[in-house]
């Protein structure tokens, strides 16, 4: 089973932020948090992930609670080609990744 | 640089056939890995090669699958004989380290239906 819970979908308004929070209360101290989005049924794809500090890339911005039990994936200006399926993953010290359901992301015109 | 290739896209094969799905790793990742969903479910750990050998094949569902990575380099998932429920995605990944800060770039998956 999924050790992260997210809400089931969203909607975001095109040039707005998305911001898409993730629970994670059971993870543990060297566990990083992973993002990744699935676009239609291609493979997932990598945007960011982080250990305790926040995290900026090209892509996106992860905001990590300092209790480190949640975490908010940051869209800053979300277009339509960011529709997708973005899922949350605690990465284990096995290293295989458990997915959950996701959110469900829609990009509004 | 090439990312994660999976050969084929898709696949269309009749129940108790059988069907040799394709892998290759970014250049230079020893980590791969296989994972499937199947049809309403969530993506599901496969298993994990480092190199050629196997270090975690806790979530393969039977023994009609066998992988294989020959040399350290392409791997090959064969599903024999296959029955309705392998019917999905089966998606590959690679990673360079393996380890917990070491993210894992998906390949586009092959969709595999049995009829």
């Amino acid at each position: 089973d999924a050790k992260t819970t997210q809400p089931p979908s969203m909607d975001c308004a095109e040039g707005r932020a998305a911001n898409l929070p993730c629970n994670h209360s059971t993870i543990s101290g060297n566990e990083y948090v992973y993002w990744y989005r699935q676009i239609h049924s291609q493979g997932p794809q990598y945007i960011i992930h982080g250990l305790k500090n926040n995290e900026t890339n090209e892509m996106a911005s992860l905001i990590i609670t300092e209790d480190r039990k949640s975490s908010t994936l940051i869209l800053p200006h979300a277009t339509l080609r960011d529709t997708a399926v973005y899922y949350c993953i605690e990465g284990s010290g096995t290293y295989k990744y458990i997915f959950g359901t996701g959110t469900r992301l829609k990009v509004l015109a | 640089e090439a990312g994660v290739t999976q050969f084929p896209s898709h696949s269309v094969i009749e129940k108790g056939q059988t069907v040799t799905l394709r892998c290759d790793p970014i250049s230079g990742h020893d980590n791969l890995y296989w994972y499937r969903r199947v049809m309403g479910k969530e993506i599901k750990f496969l298993l994990h090669f480092v190199k050629e050998s196997k270090q975690d094949e806790s979530g393969m569902p039977n023994n009609r699958f066998l992988a294989e990575r020959t040399g350290g380099t392409y791997s090959t998932l064969k599903v024999q004989p296959a029955e309705l429920e392998d019917s999905g995605v089966y998606f590959c990944a690679s990673s360079l380290l393996g380890l917990g800060a070491d993210e894992q770039f998906f390949g586009p998956g092959t969709r595999l239906t049995v009829l």
